[in-house]
């Protein structure tokens, strides 16, 4: 059983469509990510919060919209995306500083149509 | 330059036997620690094993190990015994400034592994 929770684990939406991912971590981290993978490229970082504030947006289209309410809870909203995001968005979490491992969760499986 | 560079994208290995997976990264920062997932199919990144630039030791987990060679600038993960659930997508990561709370994870391509009988 992983400490980073995913939801839902598969989603399929129309470009003109509204949806959100949610992410969950157990273990009293207090900084989390989100990651997009597509296929055939490496993991890029889109967005780090840490202490519940943004210190970190890889140039990610507004389409995107993260949203971080407490340290244990990461949403990643989603409006008129392109057929282009569709991917693996992995949320991940850890302690701020210092030496601690990035733990992710399952993934969320997102295809635009 | 890039930053974590794997450069096989696919390896076979027989079941028992052990295998070596490739990685080398380039950083200018003196603190930094390097890591290790296994991705199966169904998409979960699962964390293995981590080194820390300062560790005077390889780090080890059970059958897994990280072969690293500082002034070579490489941290190969090496898996003994391989098992048919080893067979998964493998990722080496850099996290740098850590003294800093460096908090960006760089990932490399992968190395596809398959154990075959």
């Amino acid at each position: 059983e992983t400490g980073v929770t995913q939801t839902p684990r598969h989603l399929v939406m129309g470009m003109t469509n509204k949806k959100s991912l949610k992410c969950e971590q157990h273990l009293g981290h207090n900084a989390m990510y989100w990651y997009k993978q597509s296929a055939k490229k490496p993991l890029e970082l889109m967005f780090v919060y840490s202490l519940e504030e943004r210190v970190e947006n890889n140039s990610v289209p507004s389409r995107f919209s993260p949203e971080c309410p407490n340290s244990s809870h990461l949403f990643l909203h989603l409006h008129t995306l392109q057929p282009e995001d569709s991917a693996l968005y992995l949320c991940a979490s850890s302690q701020v500083k210092g030496w601690h491992t990035i733990y992710f969760g399952e993934g969320s499986w997102l295809t635009v149509v | 330059a890039q930053k974590i560079t794997q450069t096989q994208p696919g390896m076979f290995v027989q079941e028992k036997e052990a295998v070596t997976l490739d990685c080398t990264y380039d950083t200018s920062d003196p603190s930094y620690g390097l890591f290790w997932y296994k991705q199966p199919s169904s998409g979960e990144m699962i964390f293995l094993i981590y080194q820390g630039s300062y560790d005077q030791q390889n780090a080890t987990e059970g059958r897994y190990s990280l072969n690293f060679q500082k002034a070579r600038k490489s941290a190969n993960l090496v898996i003994s015994a391989s098992q048919l659930g080893d067979s998964a997508m493998y990722f080496c990561a850099m996290r740098e400034g850590l003294t800093g709370g460096g908090n960006k994870l760089t990932f490399g391509t992968g190395t596809q592994l398959k154990v075959e009988l």
